[in-house]
């Protein structure tokens, strides 16, 4: 079975700052996809950025883009020029498509903009 | 389109009494999944569908929850008797894998329903 950790449960950062989170992931497998999702406090799950693990080029969408080790099994995500509606919780996720693509969750980190 | 949509969208219920959540999967999408968020567990995943058919339904808590999905566009989560234990936000996402709907794999959410059993 998979797992996924985020070790970070708080982050704060400074508005127009630079912050990163952390994620490590425990597979076997060799085809899979890793997402980070959003989470307001509306509470709807947003889709941030997603990797599939056979690209070697890490993703990026605008101001959010990750470090992808996939020796390390670590999955970062960096978000530049932080504001203040990225206050959010940030879900890591894992997803092995050769076995019913269900998506597997970190723990999450809850992070604060500061203005 | 309108993306996922479950309703009620928050829903307070008495031990004992049956709940029914809904959800509306994106047109097109063939997976259907169920997942629950707690303060304790996290997000967990339920039960899902592909084609209309439960796949994998392993995460369902006990015999007092079932799924269905009569219909590609639409799926049911009950919960009877509920308990003070089952509150939680229930989420609904739907998923596309096929040539028709666009491959994808990426989940699209619902809003959730924020269950309260007192």
């Amino acid at each position: 079975a998979q797992t996924v950790t985020q070790s970070q449960p708080e982050m704060s950062v400074q508005e127009a700052e630079t912050v990163t989170l952390s994620c490590t992931y425990d597979t076997s497998e060799n085809n899979y996809y890793l997402f980070w999702y959003k989470q307001p406090p509306s509470r709807q799950m947003i889709l941030v950025i997603r990797q599939e693990a056979y690209k070697q080029q890490n993703a990026t969408e605008n101001r959010f883009s990750v470090n992808f080790q996939k020796a390390a099994k670590s999955f970062s995500l960096k978000i530049s020029d932080s504001q203040l509606g990225d206050t959010a919780m940030y879900f890591c996720a894992f997803m092995n498509n050769n076995a019913g693509n269900m998506l597997t969750f970190g723990g999450g980190t809850r992070l604060m903009v500061k203005p | 389109d309108a993306g996922v949509i479950q309703s009620p969208r928050h829903e307070v219920t008495e031990m004992g009494q049956e709940v029914t959540l809904r959800c509306k999967p994106i047109s097109g999408h063939d997976y259907l999944f169920w997942y629950r968020q707690t303060m304790m567990r996290g997000l967990e995943l339920l039960i899902y569908f592909n084609n209309n058919v439960p796949i994998d339904d392993s995460g369902m808590p006990e015999d007092r929850f079932s799924a269905k999905m009569p219909n590609a566009s639409f799926s049911t989560l009950k919960i009877q008797p509920s308990e003070p234990r089952d509150s939680a936000v229930y989420f609904c996402a739907s998923s596309s894998h096929s040539l028709a709907g666009g491959y994808s794999y990426e989940q699209y959410f619902g809003p959730g329903t924020r269950l309260t059993v007192t």
